[in-house]
């Protein structure tokens, strides 16, 4: 069965700080689909990013960059130069075989002044 | 184009009371999905839809149920409300067709069982 675990419960930075949020998965499947979402304090859960198992390319976004590394089975995301806005709660996914979202517990970022 | 919605945004029950929860996909979106988000068990499934059928199930008891309209709007209901209902109801849409399509969410009604 697929797994998504977020060992870090909470990080708290200073502004500018550059912060990375660990993302390990487990998965059977030879093509499988992970994401990112960002839930600020208002509740809503904001589509990051995707990434298809096929798809090795790291990305970057502005401030946003995602490592995908399946030797390690890691989808880590760093925010660079990280600012209070993105102080929220993240969480990283993934598609079980019926393509229900398969979430880990979540990280609690806290960024700061 | 309009984000998924949900109402309402707040609401507070009894217990042996039943709820329904509405959501509204993103234009053109035919599959909503539906999640429970508690502090004990994080976010968990519930259930799909797609063309009014159900397409997918979670494991929750026979008390929580769902349907989905022709125009892709869904509602959820939950009858004989538990204390163990309180939690934030999320509901994501996707995309026509694939099943592995992004899911999108809306803003989520918060439940509150007294």
């Amino acid at each position: 069965a697929q797994k998504v675990t977020q060992a870090q419960t909470e990080i708290s930075v200073v502004e500018k700080e550059d912060v990375t949020l660990d993302c390990v998965y487990e998965t059977r499947d030879t093509t499988y689909y992970l994401f990112w979402y960002k839930q600020p304090p208002s509740g809503e859960l904001v589509f990051l990013i995707r990434r298809n198992s096929f798809d090795e390319q790291n990305e970057i976004s502005g401030r946003y960059s995602w490592n995908f590394q399946k030797s390690t089975s890691s989808f880590n995301f760093t925010i660079t130069a990280s600012q209070v806005v993105d102080s929220a709660v993240y969480f990283c996914a993934q598609y079980d075989s019926s393509y229900k979202l398969i979430f880990g517990s979540g990280t609690r970022l806290l960024v700061r002044p | 184009k309009a984000g998924v919605t949900q109402t309402p945004r707040y609401l507070i029950k009894t217990r042996g009371q039943q709820v329904t929860l509405s959501c509204s996909p993103i234009s053109g979106h035919r599959s909503v999905s539906w999640y429970q988000q508690t502090p004990g068990q994080g976010l968990q499934f519930l259930f799909e839809y797609f063309s009014e059928t159900q397409r997918n199930k979670g494991n929750f008891p026979g008390r929580f149920s769902g349907r989905q309209f022709s125009n892709s709007r869904s509602e959820m209901n939950v009858s004989t409300l538990e204390l163990g209902d309180s939690a934030l109801y999320l509901c994501a849409s996707s995309s026509p067709g694939l099943a592995q399509e992004t899911q999108y969410f809306g803003p989520g009604t918060r439940l509150l069982v007294l």
